[in-house]
């Protein structure tokens, strides 16, 4: 079974630090991998995906994340976050070949930025 | 972009009646949609995979009796909380994928609150 981990549950930044949220995921075969961003009081939000090719995925919203084969991770990155980057961020997972094509989530992270 | 519509967005029953919350695929045609459920504090949990045309595939713990999916068109799936109980507070979000592609979109979610 395909199963999320994401390490930090709750991170607090000063405006302009750097941010690093973790994701390790459980599958051996062939994934898809997103990471997903709620805005308090609002729907997900897709941040980025990865499904082949170049590791380093960027994102919008100037996020980025790295997919380390190895390692099963896709780490969440963003060399200097806003205020306005506070909200809860989620990693998913998707198998490939998809049989329900469905989505497996993280606990979920929730960042607070301080101005 | 692909925009998916839930509604409503807050409501509140007495305990033992029912609830409908419908999914729309505003601009596209979804043959499958997803419903989740979210806890407080907590990550999404996939409830069951709604399949234009045929019956709901349910996970494991989820009563398909309880949680009646109804997926009559391509653009339109319903979640109806038979007997709704406290317990059954949540968060319920619907996600769709354009056919033929990997990726999701989600609603902004349901907050069902049972008195």
């Amino acid at each position: 079974a395909q199963s999320v981990s994401q390490h930090n549950h709750h991170v607090i930044l000063s405006e302009a630090a750097s941010l690093e949220l973790g994701c390790n995921y459980s599958y051996g075969g062939t994934v898809n991998l997103f990471w997903y961003v709620q805005y308090p009081g609002q729907h997900l939000q897709l941040l980025l995906k990865y499904f082949s090719g170049d590791p380093l995925v960027k994102g919008i919203k100037g996020f980025e994340a790295e997919f380390i084969k190895s390692k099963f991770s896709f780490n969440l990155r963003k060399p200097s976050v806003q205020w306005s980057d506070t909200a809860e961020y989620f990693c998913a997972v998707n198998a490939r070949p998809a049989g329900a094509n469905n989505l497996f989530f993280g606990t979920g992270t929730r960042l607070t930025v301080i101005p | 972009g692909a925009v998916v519509s839930q509604h409503p967005s807050r409501v509140i029953c007495k305990s033992g009646t029912s609830v409908k919350i419908e999914c729309r695929s505003l601009d596209f045609q979804a043959t499958t949609m997803f419903w989740y459920r979210q806890f407080p504090k907590q990550s999404l949990m996939l409830m069951a995979t709604s399949n234009e045309g045929s019956k709901a595939t349910y996970e494991q713990g989820v009563e398909k009796d309880k949680f009646l999916i109804n997926h009559a068109s391509l653009t339109l799936s319903t979640l109806t909380v038979t007997s709704a109980h406290p317990e059954d507070s949540s968060f319920y979000i619907c996600s769709a994928s354009l056919e033929g592609a990997i990726g999701y979109t989600f609603g902004s979610g349901t907050r069902l609150t049972v008195v």
